[in-house]
This record gives C-alpha cells, structure tokens and sequence, in this order.
C-alpha cells in the first residue's frame, strides 16, 4: 500500500497563476484533509472532507477551493496564487466518523509551493 | 483561539541527555484525543501516539514516554537517552468529539536539536 501519495512534490508558481495539488490515498478511508504548514504556526486545516461527496472549511479556506473526485482522491486548487500562498502542503486522510480509528490520520509526503 | 500550545519553540541537548516537550490543550468536550507526531528533516509526518481522555495512565514505548494529565491539561512527552535521530520537529494535536469527523487542531511545534 503506497498510503496517501501527494504530487507535485515542489511547485514554483508567479502571482496569479493557477494550480491543483493532487491527493490519493489507497486506504479506503472515508475522510480526507488538506493542511498548509508555516514556520512556526504548525499544520492548520484548510479544508477537509468527511465523506465522499462532502466538503467543508477548516480554519484558513481563502484563496482555495477542492474536490472530492471520489473516495480516493480530493485535489485542493489555488486560482490565484499569492505570495502569501506560500507554504508546504499536506494532504492527510483518516477512516472517518463511526470506526474506532476515525481519529488516527496519515498524512502524505507534502507539496512544497513557492509564490513569487 | 490556539488549543495546543506548546510553549518552548526550540530545544538543544547533547546526546544521551533526556529532553521532555510540553503540550498543554484546552478543550470543553470530555472526549478528545490527543497525538504527537514527530517531523523530521526530511519532513514527512510521523505518527508517535494517540491517547484519549479516559486514559491517564502513563506510557512508555522504547526511549519514549508519554505523562497524561487531566488536572493540567498537559500531554508531555519524554525522550529518554536521546540520540541524533531524534532531531526533528515534534507537534502535539488534539481532536475533539465535538467535531465528529475528526479534525487535527496542531499546535506550533518543538524543534528537537540533539548533537553527538
């Protein structure tokens, strides 16, 4: 089992450009999440989706949007970008509410994106 | 409002010294976990433990241990005998049971500096 896989692994984009940062996971879990990590700031939730067909905020959506393709796959895309887009990104997934490991979340390899 | 705070932002030892991070949550739910993951240079994330609120016991897995206290709401972690391997970034998380669908709330992150 890959686990959750990521591409790209680094991405370089000019203000205004537009890009999907790709997520799959391979072990039929139910919830998936997109995370930005700043220095010094820790992982913060962009957007998460609970369940297929299902997506919801988190705690820094601006700027972004996402689709949960299927199960497997939930893609978070950047418009614009901005400099201040500027961050590693993690993709993460768990099995979900009603299984007792639903809080137990793995979490890819990350995408390093620079905005200039 | 930050959950987890992880006050020190940065922690130098020499090898074979022991070296404990705090964490300290705040939540209003009486059910919730909490997690540390370890982020080294490489930077994936690495899942270390899961503990959730009924469960104050003390664990100890390898060089590791973990001291749980309700009464503080701190979730402290202690490498024993440290080693240059342990160099890395650790991040405690908590998950709340109101947020059903498990969410991560991270807090800033301790980097671990071990020299030989």
């Amino acid at each position: 089992n890959a686990g959750v896989t990521q591409t790209p692994k680094f991405q370089v984009l000019k203000t205004g450009q537009s890009m999907t940062l790709q997520c799959a996971q391979d072990m039929n879990h139910n919830s998936m999440y997109w995370y930005r990590q700043d220095p010094g700031m820790g992982l913060r939730l962009i957007y998460y989706s609970a369940s297929e067909g299902t997506t919801d905020k988190g705690e820094v959506p601006n700027g972004y949007n996402v689709s949960r393709l299927n199960k497997r796959e939930f893609s978070l895309r950047l418009e614009s970008a901005a400099p201040s887009q500027t961050s590693v990104y993690f993709c993460a997934s768990s099995a979900g509410q009603g299984d007792v490991d639903r809080y137990e979340q793995y979490f890819g390899p990350g995408t390093r994106l620079t905005v200039t | 409002a930050q959950k987890v705070t992880q006050a020190q932002t940065e922690i130098s030892v020499v090898e074979k010294e022991d070296v404990t991070l705090d964490c300290v949550y705040e939540t209003r739910d009486t059910t919730y976990y909490l997690f540390w993951y370890k982020q080294p240079p490489s930077g994936e994330l690495v899942f270390l433990i899961r503990r959730n609120s009924f469960d104050e016991q003390n664990e100890i897995s390898g060089r590791y241990s973990w001291n749980f206290q309700k009464s503080t709401s701190s979730f402290n972690f202690t490498i024993t005998a440290s080693q240059v391997v342990d160099s890395a970034v650790y991040f405690c998380a908590l998950s709340e049971e109101t947020d059903s669908w498990g969410k991560l709330q991270f807090g800033a992150g301790t980097q671990v500096v071990v020299t030989p």
